[in-house]
């Protein structure tokens, strides 16, 4: 299994422009969580699905942030339009089941916004 | 809901010593607490794990142990080595498998 896949793994964008994140989970796996990771703020949990359906999206920042899971191979995570405070590194995880299991985290996508 | 604290923010230890960071968790219904190990530009991995009806378990060198109680637990890293050198997490989720994640320990073994 190839684990976790994010793209891209880099993104370089000015401000203003849309940031699209893609994710696809493990096979299998039924729960996909994104988070956000930062010097200052440390590993934030913005949202998680469980079956394709948005469990808990109180930790998305504010509107311009929105998290989408159409099949359960493919999450994306959308910013628009972005700042340069969202330059973070943004983790995307996944486990099998909805109780508390070991998540298998992606190898993250590095935002910096200009 | 759930807030997670961990001290301390940094460990430097001699190779050989042992290590040992301290986690508070404030949910009394959290039931799952793992640790992961980050690596400098690399991704979280999963190193030990407990669950809330076993109080110690330990794997080869590192060791957890939890107090329901006083809602606190730890991780015990013995024999450190220069591989150890990390960013250590501790996290504390609900039944959902929701986590929340203490802010991180920098753990530096020098030979």
């Amino acid at each position: 299994d190839a684990g976790v896949i994010q793209s891209p793994r880099h993104e370089v964008t000015e401000m203003g422009q849309e940031v699209t994140l893609r994710c696809k989970p493990i096979s299998g796996h039924n729960s996909l969580f994104w988070y956000r990771q930062t010097m200052m703020r440390g590993l934030e949990l913005l949202i998680y699905f469980n079956n394709n359906v948005p469990i808990d999206d109180s930790g998305m920042p504010e509107d311009r942030f929105s998290a989408k899971m159409p099949n359960a191979s493919f999450s994306t995570l959308k910013i628009q339009p972005s700042e340069p405070r969202d330059s973070a590194v943004y983790f995307c995880a996944s486990t099998p089941g909805q109780g508390a299991n070991e998540q298998f985290f992606g190898p993250g996508t590095r935002l910096t916004v200009l | 809901g759930e807030n997670v604290e961990q001290h301390p923010s940094t460990l430097s230890v001699q190779e050989g010593d042992s290590a040992v960071i301290k986690c508070t968790y404030s949910d009394s219904a959290s039931n799952y607490f793992p640790w992961y190990k980050q690596e400098l530009g690399k991704r979280p991995q999963l190193i030990i794990d407990i669950r809330s009806n076993v109080g110690e378990k330990k794997d080869q060198r590192i060791a957890v142990t939890l107090n329901k109680t006083a809602k606190h637990f730890s991780l015990h890293i013995t024999e450190t080595q220069p591989e150890d050198s990390a960013v250590y997490f501790c996290a504390a989720t609900d039944s959902w498998g929701k986590l929340q994640f203490g802010a991180g320990t920098q753990v530096v073994v020098t030979p």
